[in-house]
C-alpha cells in the first residue's frame, strides 16, 4: 500500500534551518510529483511547493522563495523539504503530499519555532 | 495566483441533513477542482478528484460538480463521521491554492 512516512517534531530557534523527510513506499517513487503543504496552528492549508521525483524541476511558492529548497533522493524513494531563516510565524504541521491530486499524505510533522 | 473563495466559513447541520459547499475560482480552472476533509490532527483526505470524481474508498453520500470557476460540494445524509473541515483546491495553475475551508458541525 501507498505510503508517505515523514521525520518527527522539530524545535527550533528563529533564525535556524530546519529539514523534513517524507519517505514513500507502495509505488515507483519518480511516476509522481510530492507538494509540500504546511498548516499553522488552527488556520487553513497553505501550498509551498512541488517537486518532481522524475527530473527534480520545482516551484515553490512566491513568499518562500530564497528560504526553501526540496530535494528528493530516488534511491532512497524519499523526498524532502529544508526551510531557512525561521521565523515564530513558519511553526506549523508540514505535510508531504503526493501528485497534483494529493491523493496520499503524510502524517505531519510539527515544526516549532521558538527563542 | 488562483484565488478560491469557499463559502460558508462554518455549518452546522443535523445528522440526515443535506450539505452543501461552494467554491469559486478566480479564474476558469476547468475541472481541477479537489475536495479534501481534514480531522482534528489528522492529514487531510482526498474525497473528490477532477470536481466530480469520488476517490476510491469514499462513501457515495460524497458528490462534486461544476466547471470553470464555479464548483458544489454535497453530502446527501450527514453522518457524524463527517464532522472535520473541508477545503477545495485548484491544480489547474501553479501554485496550487486551497480555499479557507468550511468547519462543518452537528446540531
Amino acid at each position: 500500500q501507498v505510503q508517505l512516512v515523514q521525520s518527527g517534531a522539530e524545535v527550533k530557534k528563529p533564525g535556524a534551518s530546519v529539514k523534513v523527510s517524507c519517505k514513500t513506499s507502495g509505488y515507483t517513487f519518480t511516476s509522481y510529483g510530492i507538494n509540500w503543504v504546511r498548516q499553522a496552528p488552527g488556520q487553513g492549508l497553505e501550498w509551498m511547493g512541488w517537486i518532481s521525483t522524475y527530473n527534480g524541476n520545482t516551484n515553490y511558492a512566491q513568499n518562500l522563495q530564497g528560504r526553501v529548497t526540496m530535494t528528493t533522493d530516488t534511491s532512497t524513494g524519499t523526498a524532502s523539504m529544508e526551510l531557512r531563516s525561521l521565523r515564530s510565524d513558519d511553526t506549523a504541521v508540514y505535510y508531504c503530499a503526493r501528485r497534483a491530486n494529493l491523493d496520499y499524505w503524510g502524517q505531519g510533522t510539527l515544526v516549532t519555532v521558538s527563542s | 495566483d488562483i484565488q478560491m473563495t469557499q463559502s460558508p466559513s462554518s455549518l452546522s447541520a443535523s445528522v440526515g441533513d443535506r450539505v452543501t459547499i461552494t467554491c469559486q475560482a478566480s479564474q476558469d480552472i476547468s475541472n481541477y477542482l479537489n475536495w479534501y476533509h481534514q480531522k482534528p490532527g489528522k492529514a487531510p483526505n482526498l474525497l473528490i478528484y477532477d470536481a466530480s470524481n469520488l476517490e476510491t474508498g469514499v462513501p457515495s453520500r460524497f458528490s462534486g460538480s461544476g466547471s470553470g470557476t464555479d464548483f458544489t460540494f454535497t453530502i446527501s445524509s450527514l453522518q457524524p463521521e463527517d464532522i472535520a473541515t473541508y477545503y477545495c483546491q485548484q491544480y489547474d495553475n501553479l501554485p496550487y491554492t486551497f480555499g479557507q475551508g468550511t468547519k462543518l458541525e452537528i446540531k
